[in-house]
């Protein structure tokens, strides 16, 4: 079955330490790929996006991700995180047959001064 | 304004009570799409549009959920005879085409919440 996963229900870390949030996939090839963030009282806003090519791909505000085939996975990296950073992280994938976007079900971050 | 419009930002409503949800999405944007967000859960897709027309309606959870985007702008999201269960936030998003095209991205209005009492 098609599914995207995010284990990590709630990440705590401290202001400058890094980060990584975890996204896995089951689908027979490689979707397009994607990490969207949502603060409170905001709407979901894209950090990156995989298609094809590089496997390390950067975003904004600092953010990275890299595709892994093997593992079939997206993981979001920041080597520093900042306060204003505490929000929820959704991974998302389009299936090429569904031809919409699916999303995980979120790992809220949350920033220790 | 230049994004995606949700209207009402929040409605409350009583059981059984019939809600009409609007989205006005990006100009020239085709391809639309609602998503139903409850507490605690990623967005869970009910349906997008190409134009006019429903190209994938299954994720609406059952007849009392009904969509529909006249001209190929405008959408509105339709909710028959409401239970407490259908509280959420409804959002909408739109993009240049379908699944994002070569942007790749869809662009999120900030939601509807809808609560049933």
């Amino acid at each position: 079955a098609q599914s995207v996963t995010q284990p990590d229900i709630h990440i705590t870390v401290s202001e400058g330490a890094s980060l990584e949030l975890r996204c896995n996939y089951s689908y027979g090839a490689t979707p397009y790929l994607f990490w969207y963030v949502q603060s409170p009282g905001q709407g979901l806003q894209l950090l990156l996006k995989y298609f094809s090519g590089d496997t390390l791909v950067q975003g904004i505000k600092g953010f990275e991700a890299e595709f892994k085939r093997s593992q079939s996975s997206f993981n979001l990296r920041k080597p520093s995180v900042h306060w204003s950073d505490a929000a929820e992280y959704f991974c998302a994938v389009v299936f090429y047959n569904n031809n919409d976007m699916r999303f995980g079900a979120g790992t809220r971050l949350t920033v220790k001064p | 304004g230049a994004g995606v419009s949700q209207t009402p930002s929040n409605k409350v409503t009583e059981k059984g009570k019939y809600v009409e949800l609007r989205c006005d999405p990006i100009s020239g944007h085709t391809a639309l799409y609602w998503y139903r967000q409850s507490l605690g859960q990623g967005p869970e897709f009910l349906i997008y549009f190409q134009g006019t027309g429903a190209a994938d309606d299954s994720g609406l959870p059952n007849d009392r959920f009904f969509a529909v985007r006249p001209e190929g702008s405008v959408s509105t999201l339709k909710i028959q005879r409401t239970e407490r269960g259908d509280s959420a936030v409804y959002l909408c998003a739109s993009s240049p085409d379908l699944a994002g095209g070569s942007t790749g991205e869809l662009f999120f209005g900030e939601g509807s919440r809808l609560t049933v009492l």
